[in-house]
């Protein structure tokens, strides 16, 4: 596609239910990216993809999360049993191969509030 | 570990207003340098980049150069204007293969007529 797409735009959760949230990355891109970003705060990093493996995986907050990546396509970010501390946009990006001076493309990312 | 220190926002401006957002870093080796900007309901864009010490990365009238000697990325632009509101993102690439990109907290400018 045109840019990197990511659904729900919004979503609004109960405690301790779970999410998945969805990113298509720009077609040909074989790096993604998954990162979160709190209200007032950075954008944290939580997962690599180069294809469909994640060889870094350092920045999952916890075991409730996780992600994969269906060959050089699309790639879902998982939260189990959701907490207030959730409650975050979440960023994905892509890129034509791994970073090194690479332009990442960011989409507009997934807002994820629990209540 | 790497990181990114940007001034704290909102930053309030008027319409042709000098502009200068902060931005030091700390990192090991060789770092590339990065301003991003995120415009209401839009997703983050790269403004412009760096690569190495002195170098200037300059887009839609923004400009920022690369100090190696104080660490700083400073981002400026002579006349604002409102169209620039948006949240200004500095980042970096620790290079040497690295793949990720360190944020800082992001400052938020409202350029006002």
């Amino acid at each position: 596609g045109a840019g990197v797409s990511q659904s729900p735009s919004n979503k609004v959760t109960e405690k301790g239910k779970d999410v998945e949230l969805r990113c298509d990355p720009i077609s040909g891109h074989t790096a993604l990216y998954w990162y979160r970003q709190r209200l007032g705060q950075g954008l944290e990093f939580l997962i690599y993809f180069q294809g469909n493996s994640a060889p870094d995986k350092s920045g999952l907050p916890s075991d409730r999360f996780s992600a994969e990546r269906t060959g050089e396509s699309v790639s879902t970010l998982t939260i189990q049993r959701t907490q207030q501390e959730d409650s975050a946009v979440y960023l994905c990006a892509s890129t034509r191969s791994g970073f090194s001076g690479n332009t990442i493309y960011f989409g507009e990312g997934s807002w994820l509030t629990v209540v | 570990g790497d990181s990114v220190t940007q001034m704290e926002g909102p930053v309030t401006l008027s319409e042709e207003a000098f502009l200068t957002i902060n931005c030091t870093y700390t990192a090991t080796g060789y770092p590339s340098l990065f301003w991003y900007v995120q415009y209401p309901g839009e997703g983050l864009q790269l403004l412009l980049k760096a690569t190495k010490a002195d170098d200037k990365g300059s887009n839609k009238g923004f400009e920022a150069t690369y100090r190696k000697e104080t660490t700083s990325f400073h981002l400026e632009k002579g006349s604002v204007q409102v169209s620039d509101s948006a949240v200004y993102f500095c980042a970096l690439n620790a290079g040497a293969g690295s793949y990720q990109l360190t944020f800082g907290k992001g400052t938020k400018l409202s350029v006002i007529p």
